[in-house]
């Protein structure tokens, strides 16, 4: 019954390559963002959805594309894939409801990117 | 600009010894604010919120708007509490869904036996 699921957990790819990472969460929340944590564990947003429409989407390299098909799923997909994309990337989710936008955010258990 | 500053990277301390981790925050508009804690190789964990002025795991933090600062303290450090930690402020883009969590670069917290 994992709030926010993420798949895979582990992904190794060559240079080059294009992966999808993917992000559900059953918590009925209405937004869904994707954050990269770095080497040095540094935590950065990414891109937030709402309502499967694209709220942020801060400088990101146009190699990053998200799509979400509905309000529960948000994907990550990457083209051309460069040794600098190697992290950690967790999807989060959280509510808008006013009395319930104090709350945090439900993150996943995060997918580490390594690009060989 | 909106900024949240943790200014220790790695922080020791002996087991049963105070714990205090930094956070100072930069925000024109009325902060909400949070800590995070992610265990060894594990998802990013709600610990606090400075709205419901609770106490999880024996940890606390109090908002300090003087001071603009949001630290984070326990009496007696436990083993259990080495992690990392990361402050976090909410900033609100827009009414309705349009805010993100900008985090602190975290503190690593090693607790000595």
């Amino acid at each position: 019954d994992t709030a926010v699921s993420q798949t895979p957990k582990y992904l190794v790819t060559q240079m080059g390559n294009d992966k999808s990472i993917k992000c559900e969460q059953n918590l009925g929340h209405d937004t869904m963002y994707w954050y990269k944590q770095d080497s040095k564990k540094f935590l950065k947003i990414m891109f937030s959805y709402n309502n499967k429409e694209l709220i942020i989407n801060e400088t990101v390299p146009n190699r990053f594309s998200p799509k979400s098909p509905d309000k529960a799923h948000l994907n990550l997909h990457i083209n051309s894939l460069e040794l600098g994309d190697s992290a950690v990337y967790f999807c989060a989710s959280s509510r808008n409801w006013s009395r319930e936008r104090r709350y945090g955010y439900t993150f996943g258990s995060g997918t580490r990117l390594t690009v060989v | 600009a909106q900024r949240v500053t943790q200014p220790e990277k790695l922080l020791s301390v002996f087991k049963g010894a105070p714990v205090e981790l930094k956070c100072n925050y930069s925000y024109s508009g009325s902060p909400e604010l949070f800590w995070y804690v992610q265990y060894s190789r594990q998802r990013l964990q709600l610990l606090l919120r400075h709205i419901s002025r609770e106490s999880i795991k024996g940890f606390t933090a109090d908002l300090n708007k003087g001071e603009t600062s949001f630290h984070l303290k326990k009496p007696f450090a436990q083993e259990e509490d080495s992690a990392m930690y990361y402050c976090a402020l909410k900033l609100t883009i827009s009414n309705f869904g349009n805010e993100k969590l900008t985090f602190g670069t975290g503190t690593r917290l090693t607790i000595i036996p």
